[in-house]
């Protein structure tokens, strides 16, 4: 039982490419959620889904796009990549809207 | 305004204090109030949630919730070292509204428990 589970755990990227981060869950949970930590920011929420085929924006939406086709998945993208989304990402699911399990983050770095 | 703030600290204490966490929120249509434990370079993992005012208790830690001022702590009693976490406070709100599903974290206090 993998839990969450995020790939690539690390990524460099150069000011204006793209890329796609992928998070998959075996818990078959409705919610699905996008965060980035920053220091002294906390988890500010980027996106997320109340199931399979929704999206919702968070607190932080722009230069992202996200989409849940299959209820395991759930994609994050970056179209083209700033240096101020050099972040931690992470990503999380929960069956109770309290519960929420989290992946071990993506550490990107956009140079 | 944010939805819920919390004081980022850094707190640093010695073994055994008694340590009290706070956040306070902007919007009454919150249902569920969660504070979540980090360890370095780790995920968030829950630690205690309510949804209702009042407190609740979990070994050493007590969660308390008053609706009345849209404020709610995280009391740690006899702190010890491995406590040593960043701790952030979340709200869910209730259903039925626009915002359905939304899970919304304060900014995390950074806590030090010294031996």
């Amino acid at each position: 039982n993998a839990g969450v589970t995020q790939t690539p755990k690390f990524r460099v990227l150069k000011t204006g490419q793209s890329m796609t981060l992928l998070c998959a869950q075996d818990m078959n949970h409705e919610y699905m959620y996008w965060y980035r930590q920053d220091p002294g920011m906390g988890l500010r929420l980027i996106h997320y889904s109340v199931g399979e085929g929704t999206t919702a924006k968070g607190e932080v939406p722009d230069g992202y796009n996200v989409s849940r086709l299959k209820k395991q998945n759930f994609l994050l993208g970056l179209e083209s990549a700033a240096p101020s989304q050099t972040s931690v990402y992470f990503c999380a699911s929960s069956y109770e809207r309290f519960n929420a399990f989290f992946g071990q983050g993506t550490r990107l770095t956009v140079v | 305004q944010k939805e819920v703030e919390q004081d980022p600290g850094p707190l640093s204490v010695p073994e055994g204090a008694i340590v009290s966490l706070n956040c306070t929120y902007s919007n009454s249509a919150f249902q569920y109030f969660m504070w979540y434990r980090q360890y370095s370079r780790k995920g968030p993992e829950l630690l205690m949630y309510t949804y209702s005012s009042g407190n609740k208790e979990d070994g050493r830690f007590t969660a308390q919730v008053d609706k009345s001022s849209k404020y709610i702590s995280l009391f740690i009693r006899d702190s010890q070292p491995s406590d040593s976490a960043t701790y952030l406070c979340a709200i869910s709100p209730r259903a039925g509204g626009t915002s359905y599903g939304k899970l919304t974290f304060g900014q995390g206090t950074i806590l030090t428990v010294h031996p």
